[in-house]
């Protein structure tokens, strides 16, 4: 069966600090990767999508980049953290597929830029 | 642009008392419309997919329904451990073969013993 994991679980960073988030996935290859991030109260919104090794797309333009150095692991990344970084970041997969598929959601890492 | 909008934001309900949470949504052509249940601190589980108009799916106390405007997740006779924010999302059109799903704000849902 597949599994996501995705750590760490809690971050508080002071602002200005670098950020290295990290998602693998098992159990399935050549997997889609996404990086959602929620903040309070509002809803999940896309950050970054990748479809293959190498390949990053944005969604939105922010301090934030992503990394997929292998098939299964994607990374969240920053050179220097805003206060307005701080929300709840969650990994993601699915199948690749031209229908629509479900989100497998990793359990999420909660961000506090102080 | 492709929307989600759920209501209501929160609802408090007594154990047994049935009621139905809506999410309205506009899409250029709907592929799928998504439910998930989300625990606080804890990444979204999945609880449905529906597809067309007319389509209803089934599990445990939760029945999810769907029109070409809207989506209901109904609970019936609810307990405690049905407690959860209740996420509705849409795909919109795929991006380079990935799913984008865009997400409404939850309608976060407390039941009291």
């Amino acid at each position: 069966s597949q599994t996501i994991h995705q750590w760490p679980a809690t971050l508080v960073q002071p602002v200005g600090s670098p950020l290295s988030l990290e998602c693998t996935v098992e159990g399935t290859s050549n997997p889609n990767l996404y990086w959602y991030r929620q903040a309070a109260g509002r809803g999940l919104q896309l950050l970054f999508y990748s479809v293959g090794i190498g390949q990053i797309s944005s969604e939105v333009p922010q301090n934030l980049s992503a990394s997929r150095p292998q098939d299964r692991q994607f990374i969240l990344s920053s050179k220097k953290l805003l206060l307005s970084d701080s929300g709840f970041y969650l990994c993601a997969w699915s199948v690749p597929s031209s229908g629509a598929k479900k989100l497998f959601f990793g359990s999420g890492t909660q961000l506090s830029v102080l | 642009e492709d929307q989600v909008t759920q209501s209501p934001e929160a609802l408090r309900l007594q154990e047994g008392e049935s009621s139905s949470l809506n999410c309205s949504y506009t899409v250029s052509g709907l592929r799928g419309l998504f439910w998930y249940r989300q625990d606080p601190g804890k990444g979204p589980e999945f609880l449905f997919t529906l597809y067309s108009a007319g389509e209803e799916k089934e599990k445990e106390r939760l029945k999810a329904t769907l029109t070409k405007k809207e989506s209901f997740l109904h609970i019936t006779a609810p307990k405690p451990e049905d407690s959860a924010t209740y996420l509705c999302a849409v795909q919109a059109p795929l991006i380079q073969g990935a799913q984008k799903l865009v997400f409404g704000q939850g309608t976060r849902l407390t039941i009291n013993p």
